[in-house]
């Protein structure tokens, strides 16, 4: 199985901050890694696909980058409404896995 | 649009059964690999299981091989999954994903229900 260390677990920042996450795969997965938000009590919502690519609708302060193993979600100015949990996924193989989450809070 | 709903949670004593049911729209459904992802109370996501498109390769977590069957019915636009001998380590809300593996048409973009919670308690 494909192992995803994402880290930080959890975060504190303030607004206007630029957070980073980063995740990290067990093995060589190319560019098949997506990064979901979750809010509480709410299914996880797909922000970036294959990568870097944003899904449509999502605000351009969110980016991902990276191929290989190694994996990094940027939010260039943090806003109130991102205070959430962040996953990343592999879809590079069975099973699918999952980041262990990085749950981001206003300082 | 896609749609996936959930319905069938609810609470079951351990070793009870219980059918989750995914009622999906907006898509051609007969068309895309589907999967159960779960969550439990507090925790990350653990995917369940996986069934392609026609419903002929099926693949499961080891944590519910030989305990949970995947299904569908694309004549119906639905997935199922029944579970049985359940144990209090199974509770968790249940998400019906449209998601995939890199070579599927259901990838990249993973598309999810908003759940149905599982408890399993005396």
């Amino acid at each position: 199985d494909i192992q995803m260390t994402q880290s930080p677990s959890s975060l504190s920042a303030s607004v206007g901050d630029r957070v980073t996450i980063t995740c990290q795969a067990s093995q060589d997965i190319s560019y098949y890694l997506n990064w979901y938000q979750q809010k509480p009590g709410k299914a996880p919502n797909l922000l970036v696909y294959d990568a870097s690519n944003l899904e449509t609708g999502v605000p351009s302060r969110f980016s991902g980058s990276g191929s290989g193993t190694d994996f990094t979600f940027t939010i260039s100015s943090l806003q109130p409404e991102d205070i959430a949990t962040y996953y990343c996924q592999q879809y590079d193989n069975l099973p699918l896995t999952f980041g262990g989450g990085t749950k981001v809070e206003i300082k | 649009e896609v749609q996936l709903v959930e319905s069938g949670g609810g609470l079951v004593q351990p070793g009870g059964s219980l059918r989750l049911s995914c009622a999906a729209s907006g898509f051609i459904f007969s068309d895309y690999t589907m999967n159960w992802v779960r969550q439990a109370p507090g925790q990350g996501l653990e995917w369940v299981s996986y069934i392609s498109s026609s419903g002929s390769t099926i693949y499961y977590a080891d944590s519910v091989k030989g305990r949970f069957t995947i299904s569908r019915d694309n004549a119906k636009d639905s997935l199922y999954l029944q579970m049985n001998s359940l144990r209090s380590e199974d509770t968790a809300v249940y998400y019906c994903a449209r998601m995939g593996i890199y070579y599927d048409r259901s990838a990249p973009k993973g598309y999810w229900g908003q759940g149905t919670l599982v408890t399993v308690s005396p």
